[in-house]
């Protein structure tokens, strides 16, 4: 079984939708985050998740509403979304968070999401 | 904010050749790790390098962090077209939870 999985895969949506993006992970760790991929920047840390309680906004805008209910499960719900939103959504885990070097990350897939 | 340049940007070269790529920063990190991730799918760790002037190895592939801890280098001997993809440096000890990314190399062997 697959350490860390994201659904759905692809997504397309409209500016005025709501729709979620959900990630588990079945490595027993206890932190999580979101990230974002687009053309031409760096992968950018959005959201951080040690023992459910969020330690981290890296300044997202409220259009995306991160939220873990338990150490295996993160979601990412999303409304009214721009254009400029299309990336790849990527979850990651580790055994804990901060800063220590030991707490490698594992990344799931990504969420592809376009938005029209 | 922290910033992590790697170069080149683009690499393709032919299989059996060598080749190095680098991350350079003027920030301090506690340590830097070194990932490839493939079209449609997340990055994967290769290495995570802690102590300034560590060298590690993983098959064909060499990672160097610099003895600063500023930089890093990542060297491919007799490349094969399944090193293909992208490479990016991320690291640690920026002050914050989460990881600081390049913007990657995108590497291609051709057979």
């Amino acid at each position: 079984e697959t350490g860390v999985t994201q659904t759905p895969r692809h997504l397309v949506m409209g500016m005025t939708n709501k729709k979620s993006l959900k990630c588990e992970q079945h490595l027993g760790h206890n932190a999580m985050y979101w990230y974002k991929q687009s053309a031409k920047k760096p992968l950018e840390l959005m959201f951080v998740y040690n023992f459910k309680e969020q330690t981290e906004n890296n300044s997202v805008p409220s259009r995306f509403s991160p939220e873990c209910p338990n150490s295996s499960h993160l979601f990412l719900h999303l409304h009214t979304l721009q254009p400029e939103d299309s990336a790849l959504y990527l979850c990651a885990s580790s055994q804990d968070a901060g800063p220590n070097p030991t707490y490698e990350q594992y990344f799931g897939p990504g969420t592809r999401l376009t938005v029209t | 904010t922290q910033l992590l340049e790697q170069s080149p940007q683009f690499l393709s070269i032919q299989e059996g050749e060598n080749l190095t790529v680098y991350c350079n920063s003027s920030s301090v990190f506690s340590s830097l790790q070194w990932y490839r991730q493939e079209p449609g799918e997340g990055p994967v760790l290769l290495v995570t390098v802690v102590t300034g002037g560590e060298v590690k190895k993983l098959k064909r592939l060499t990672f160097q962090f610099g003895d600063a801890r500023k930089d890093s280098s990542l060297h491919i001997t007799a490349a094969q077209p399944g090193d293909t993809g992208l490479y990016l440096c991320a690291a640690t000890g920026g002050g914050a939870d989460g990881l600081t990314f390049g913007k990657g190399t995108h590497l291609i062997i051709q057979p």
